[in-house]
């Protein structure tokens, strides 16, 4: 079995300050980690995974998150947070191997503030 | 590439009605996936295709519920009868073998009177 938890539904930053969007999974075996994020009508766009490797993932428009296996954690960061980053952000997780099917978190939305 | 195509974007009809959804995946992905979205239950995976194949069904909620794959351009959702319950917006995504990464589509909304 494989799941994800994301804590929070929603977080509030100031435009400028640090984001931090929460994610804690469940699986059997090796994780492979996901995080997406959804604008308002569409569907969702790839940011970031972990599949091995270097526990600190960098992905797209300088988000990055860090994959802690002894927490089962992979809490998605930012440095400073812009107005444009407010969407639906989306943690996954999915078992390696040959199980394909990805779990996806409910859903964290992140309002940055001007 | 145009990316995932899903049509139609919107789809209002009334329960007991039948509703095709179609996706038309990108070019050399071999899996196709259909997903639904709601308020109360998030993202939901419903039936996995891959090389056309459907691997894994056991999200489809009911017999009422139905996909197909006919070739590696094209794949159908169906809902037959519709009810208010299936009111919700379906995703298609789409990835090739090797790569992790997911392309959805923009989805279809949707409702059920």
């Amino acid at each position: 079995a494989q799941s994800v938890a994301q804590p929070e539904d929603q977080v509030n930053v100031a435009e400028g300050n640090p984001l931090t969007v929460k994610c804690t999974y469940s699986v059997s075996g090796n994780p492979y980690l996901f995080w997406y994020v959804q604008y308002p009508n569409r569907g969702l766009q790839f940011l970031l995974k972990y599949i091995t490797g270097d526990n600190l993932v960098k992905g797209s428009y300088g988000f990055e998150a860090e994959f802690n296996k002894s927490q089962t954690s992979f809490h998605l960061k930012k440095p400073s947070a812009l107005v444009s980053d407010s969407a639906l952000y989306f943690c996954a997780v999915r078992m390696s191997g040959g199980y394909q099917k990805v779990t996806f978190g409910i859903g964290t939305k992140l309002q940055v503030i001007p | 590439d145009a990316g995932v195509i899903q049509s139609p974007r919107h789809e209002v009809t009334e329960m007991g009605q039948e509703v095709t959804l179609r996706c038309k995946p990108i070019s050399g992905h071999d899996y196709l996936f259909w997903y639904r979205q709601t308020m109360m239950r998030g993202l939901e995976l419903l039936i996995y295709f891959n090389n056309n194949v459907p691997i894994d069904d056991s999200g489809m909620p009911e017999d009422r519920f139905s996909a197909k794959m006919p070739n590696a351009s094209f794949s159908t959702l169906k809902i037959q009868p519709s009810e208010p319950r299936d009111s919700a917006v379906y995703f298609c995504a789409t990835r090739a073998s090797g790569e992790e990464t997911q392309y959805f589509g923009p989805g279809t909304r949707l409702l059920v009177l």
